[in-house]
């Protein structure tokens, strides 16, 4: 089974540093990945989604991710954290050809001014 | 263009009555996947619903049921509730099934169950 896991539960940073968000995958085949950010009591948005077209994934928001095969991971930054950027970030993977998504537990972003 | 929209908001229901709540999909959308979101557990997948037929299901108990209709809405259906179902359901869509189709999602329906 594929799975995605987050390291870090939650990551503190201040205003105008750099972010960075750990995601390592498990999968047999290439697959898809994703991050979304969920704001709260909101639903999940996309940020950035992995597809083989490019190593390199650039999202919305200022944030990017990179596509490392040789160390399965998938680490999301961003070079200048913003106040707005505070809310939780899943990194998930898609499998099994149809629409099932397998999400990490979830990283919560603190940022401190 | 309208996004994925989620209907009631917020519930609250009493352990062993059922519950329906509904999403309907982004114009266009024919995929629908339901998530459960919860603090121990995080997001874990329902069910997947494309052209009114279960393409996929998660590892939830037989009470976890849905439906989706010929205009792509769909409904989720649980019964005997339990307090453990107490919640965020997250519904998403896709224009079409199968990897390469990103979803998104909608706020999601709060279900407390007491």
């Amino acid at each position: 089974a594929q799975s995605v896991t987050q390291l870090g539960s939650h990551v503190s940073v201040s205003e105008g540093a750099l972010v960075l968000l750990r995601c390592n995958y498990s999968s047999s085949v290439p697959p898809y990945l994703f991050w979304y950010v969920q704001y709260p009591n909101q639903g999940l948005q996309l940020l950035l989604k992995y597809t083989s077209a490019a190593t390199l994934v650039k999202g919305i928001n200022g944030f990017e991710a990179e596509f490392k095969k040789s160390e399965t991971s998938f680490h999301l930054t961003k070079p200048s954290a913003h106040m707005s950027d505070a809310a939780e970030y899943f990194c998930a993977v898609l499998s099994g050809g149809y629409q099932k998504v397998t999400f990490g537990i979830g990283t919560k972003l603190q940022v401190i001014p | 263009k309208a996004g994925v929209t989620q209907t009631p908001r917020y519930l609250i229901k009493t352990r062993g009555q059922q519950v329906t709540l509904s999403c309907s999909p982004i114009s266009g959308h024919r995929s629908v996947s339901w998530y459960q979101q919860t603090p121990g557990q995080g997001l874990q997948f329902l069910f997947e619903y494309f052209s009114e037929t279960q393409r996929n299901k998660g590892n939830f108990p037989g009470r976890f049921s849905g439906r989706q209709f010929s205009n792509s809405r769909s409904e989720m259906n649980v019964s005997t509730l339990e307090l453990g179902d107490s919640a965020l359901y997250l519904c998403a869509s896709s224009r079409e099934t199968g990897s390469r189709y990103e979803q998104y999602f909608g706020p999601g329906t709060r279900l407390t169950v007491t």
